[in-house]
């Protein structure tokens, strides 16, 4: 099975509108943590925001806030009042730690277009 | 260094040459990743490094792939006798601690280093 799954085809938003990007997760650990990622036609790789399983409250870093589910294993990501920089490609990302080993796994990515 | 820095950025090699990619991590980070991407694709996790310790090699696709990280600080991965389907962006990540799964632990990529084999 994978353990990230992002299977929205590409999205599209009318800016100032808010979006929601899909992520399903699969671990059996009970310790994880949960990370989005932003990479813009430059290729970047940007760090957006983080989740940890045991964090209470959904994570929120400006604009972006994730909807963490734990129950059903979702983390969705939230993007409010789109801007034209937000075009980009989105990923997922879940790291689990065992031991020593510290395995960060990424999904296939969604690809975002805001419309102005 | 203030983020992470991977050296050549891009790179055009013939097929049958060894490729050497490097990686400096932020500066004090014990922990160093290596991915490979390709095109449209999601990060491929090829190998993980805590300090000087390769603690997981399984994402290396064959044995013409290794990667050391000898002092704990740079990593180089290698390639030896390159193929055309080697070619993808190679991305190094660190990251502060390796095993704490609070907020702030963030893993940093770097720029990444692009790959044609031809």
């Amino acid at each position: 099975a994978q353990k990230i799954t992002q299977t929205q085809p590409g999205m599209f938003v009318q800016e100032k509108e808010a979006v929601t990007l899909d992520c399903t997760y699969d671990t059996s650990d009970q310790s994880y943590g949960l990370f989005w990622y932003k990479q813009p036609s430059s290729g970047e790789m940007i760090f957006l925001i983080y989740q940890g399983s045991y964090d209470e409250q959904n994570a929120t870093e400006g604009r972006y806030s994730l909807n963490f589910q734990k129950a059903r294993k979702s983390a969705n990501l939230v993007i409010s009042a789109s801007q034209l920089g937000d075009s980009a490609m989105y990923f997922c990302a879940m790291r689990e730690v065992t031991g020593a080993n510290s395995k960060l796994t990424f999904g296939k990515g969604i690809t975002l277009s805001v419309r102005p | 260094g203030a983020g992470v820095s991977q050296s050549p950025r891009y790179k055009v090699t013939k097929r049958g040459q060894d490729v050497a990619l490097r990686c400096d991590p932020i500066s004090g980070h014990v922990s160093l990743y290596w991915y490979r991407q390709a095109l449209g694709q999601g990060p491929e996790f090829l190998t993980y490094f805590n300090y000087e310790a390769q603690q997981d090699k399984s994402g290396l696709p064959n044995d013409r792939f290794s990667a050391e990280r000898p002092e704990g600080s740079i990593s180089t991965l290698t390639i030896q006798r390159t193929e055309q389907r080697d070619s993808a962006m190679y991305r190094c990540a660190s990251s502060s601690r390796p095993t704490v799964l609070t907020g702030g632990n963030t893993i940093y990529f770097g720029e990444g280093s692009w790959l044609t084999v031809v």
